[in-house]
């Protein structure tokens, strides 16, 4: 069945710093893919999406590209802030039917000032 | 437009008794989706809605759980004769189209002891 594997956290860092979590996917044809976080005490957001090979999303100074050749879908920020604290989950949506998400296990990111 | 609600948002419940919740998804939103999280884990997917119908039941979903969504517009979620096993975040979410981007509720958080 489809599956999603994340980096594992926790991850902690530096303002400024240079992020990237790790997602890889396994799963049959083309799925979309997803970035969803999660605040401290708030309810699941999408962050970010890519319905294509090669797609590449983008939000709030994050981004996510579709690589279909390495089954991956890897969430990188330039420049962190302490508001970007919070759980990252890479989630898969099948092409048919329910399209029902499949979630990664979540990475941890700590902020530092 | 305020977004899928869920209530309650915590409950507390002896084993063995029965519990219900209930999710109010957006408006117009013809998917409704119920998924499980545990403590450091992804959402999981127990049961989809396409209005009234409900139209996939997770293998995880046991016989003690029955979902409804009458009318199609808000769906309750039962658990009879809970288990400490049952201890969970229960997530709603919802959604237009066939695209799979979900909308997130805020969960109940159930705690059997």
């Amino acid at each position: 069945g489809d599956s999603v594997t994340q980096m594992e956290g926790p991850v902690t860092l530096s303002e400024e710093a240079f992020l990237t979590i790790n997602c890889t996917y396994t799963a049959t044809g083309y799925p979309s893919l997803f970035w969803y976080v999660q605040y401290p005490g708030e309810g699941l957001q999408l962050l970010l999406k890519a319905t294509g090979a090669d797609d590449k999303g983008s939000n709030k100074g994050f981004e996510a590209t579709y690589r279909k050749e390495t089954t991956s879908f890897h969430l990188e920020k330039g420049s962190v802030q302490v508001s970007d604290s919070a759980v990252y989950f890479c989630a898969l949506s099948g092409e048919k039917g329910a399209q029902k998400l499949v979630f990664g296990q979540g990475t941890r990111l700590t902020i530092n000032p | 437009d305020t977004g899928v609600s869920q209530n309650p948002r915590h409950k507390i419940t002896k084993r063995g008794q029965n519990v219900t919740f209930r999710c109010d998804p957006i408006s117009e939103h013809n998917r409704l989706y119920w998924y499980r999280q545990t403590l450091g884990q992804g959402p999981e997917f127990l049961t989809y809605f396409q209005n009234e119908a409900q139209l996939e039941k997770s293998r995880l979903l046991s016989d003690r759980f029955s979902a409804e969504r009458p009318k199609g517009s808000f769906s309750t979620l039962e658990i009879q004769r809970t288990e400490q096993g049952d201890s969970a975040m229960y997530l709603c979410a919802s959604s237009f189209t066939t695209l799979g981007e979900q909308y997130f509720g805020p969960g109940t958080r159930l705690t059997v002891t």
